[in-house]
């Protein structure tokens, strides 16, 4: 079965720092990954997917990047980090678009912006 | 826009007391439905996942039910204990030109009391 993983799992960093997130997967190949963010009282928000190397959709305009380096490799960057960027980060995987398909979750890195 | 709603968003049981949490979602036209549990400061676990075509499943004391067309899921938690205790979260996979992501509801708060 897949794993997740996600470092560092909290990180503390001033406003207009720069930011980097890494989540790797584990026992499969070629899955869909998205990086979501959960903030106090919103619930869980997409940021982006992935489908493949290089291929990066994103979901809502922000001053975060994500890239895929790796077919297993998934990072969320930010130059210049904001306030609002604060919350709890979370990397998922999934594969395809089919019915049956479930969307499984690494442990989440919380970041807190200052 | 897909939407979901989850009542109540927060419920405290004692222990042994069978208990139903709600799900809606405001357009019918998904793939499947997810339930995720949710432990403070954790990433999410995947409970049960129910096809657009099936009408329930269950996983030991778990039962989720789907009605797609009135866009209403439960999950029943029978004979609740205190290890029950988390945020439970449901998700649906819209089909069609979004069928890549999930949308989350801001999940029920549960608490079993011994």
């Amino acid at each position: 079965s897949q794993t997740i993983h996600q470092w560092p799992a909290t990180l503390v960093q001033p406003v207009g720092s720069p930011l980097s997130l890494e989540c790797t997967v584990e026992g499969t190949s070629n899955p869909n990954l998205y990086w979501y963010r959960q903030a106090a009282g919103r619930g869980l928000q997409l940021l982006f997917y992935s489908v493949g190397i290089g291929q990066i959709s994103s979901e809502v305009p922000q001053n975060l990047s994500a890239s895929r380096p790796q077919d297993r490799q998934f990072i969320l960057s930010s130059k210049k980090l904001l306030l609002s960027d604060s919350g709890f980060y979370l990397c998922a995987l999934g594969r395809g678009a089919s019915s049956y398909n479930e969307q499984f979750f690494g442990p989440g890195t919380r970041l807190t912006v200052l | 826009k897909q939407e979901v709603t989850q009542i109540p968003a927060a419920l405290s049981v004692p222990e042994g007391e069978n208990l139903v949490l709600n799900c809606s979602f405001t357009d019918s036209a998904i793939y499947n439905l997810q339930w995720f549990r949710q432990d403070p400061g954790k990433g999410l676990t995947s409970l049960l996942l129910i096809q657009s075509s099936q009408r329930e499943q269950t996983s030991g004391r778990l039962n989720a039910s789907l009605d797609k067309s009135s866009g209403r899921s439960t999950l029943y938690i029978a004979a609740s204990q205190p290890g029950d205790s988390a945020t439970y979260l449901c998700a649906v996979r819209e089909s069609g030109g979004s069928n890549y992501k999930l949308t989350f509801g801001k999940g029920t708060l549960l608490t079993v009391n011994p």
